[in-house]
């Protein structure tokens, strides 16, 4: 119930290529869905994160679609760059948990030149 | 503004060893976290410490321990220490209810 299932596990793309990562989970009590980006031998940096009350949120290249009633979430990253190589993590909490955040496994984000 | 700080960065332990984690929050924020991460996986939640007491804990067992200091900084401490301890441990602070957690750097751990 307050697992968060991640995938893909790994996903290569283009330069200029949208990459989608796609999140699910079942506690309906989640009340808060950050995405965090991690690159090697770094801690997670937070992306961007969005509310259950909202469809979709976009800040920059990055946007997050948010489907309620499917309880699914996906991350999806426009006019992706060599940059954007790193390892992505999609999260849920709830406030009640004392800010306690259930990551994803994680998704492994190549983006070739 | 100072970021979450770790250290020390990297630690050699053997087994039934004791280790001690140390981290500082982020300026303003009151509430740390702290998280194991195996390779290749997603952070794991070990415990919170609000006010110098715990508050919430994962599915750790009680050698796992902490502190929260007057400063709001915080150690973690493992004790009796065993080979799939081998981590990078994580520690996240942030504003009693704010959703935003900001990660350090990390502690990487091996126990051989």
């Amino acid at each position: 119930q307050q697992q968060v299932k991640q995938s893909p596990q790994s996903l290569i793309v283009q330069k200029g290529g949208i990459p989608i990562i796609n999140c699910a989970y079942e506690n309906t009590a989640f009340d808060y869905f950050p995405w965090y980006q991690q690159f090697p031998g770094k801690g997670p940096a937070l992306l961007i994160a969005i509310r259950p009350d909202v469809s979709e949120k976009k800040e920059g290249r990055f946007t997050i679609s948010f489907n309620k009633s499917a309880k699914q979430f996906s991350l999806h990253i426009m006019d992706s760059q060599p940059g954007d190589s790193a390892t992505y993590f999609c999260a849920a909490s709830w406030y009640s948990s004392a800010s306690k955040i259930i990551f994803g496994s994680g998704t492994r984000l190549s983006i070739r030149p | 503004e100072t970021g979450v700080t770790q250290s020390p960065t990297h630690l050699i332990k053997t087994r039934g060893q004791q280790v001690t984690l140390r981290c500082s929050s982020q300026s303003g924020h009151n509430t740390v976290s702290w998280y194991q991460q195996a390779l290749g996986q997603g952070p794991q939640f070990i415990f919170q410490y609000y006010r110098e007491e715990e508050n919430g804990r994962g599915n750790f067992p009680p050698r796992f321990s902490g502190l929260q200091f007057p400063n709001y900084s915080s150690e973690l401490n493992v004790n009796a220490l065993e080979l799939d301890d081998s981590a990078l441990y994580l520690c996240a602070s942030t504003s009693r209810g704010k959703d935003t957690q900001y990660f350090g750097p990390g502690t990487r751990l091996t126990v051989l």
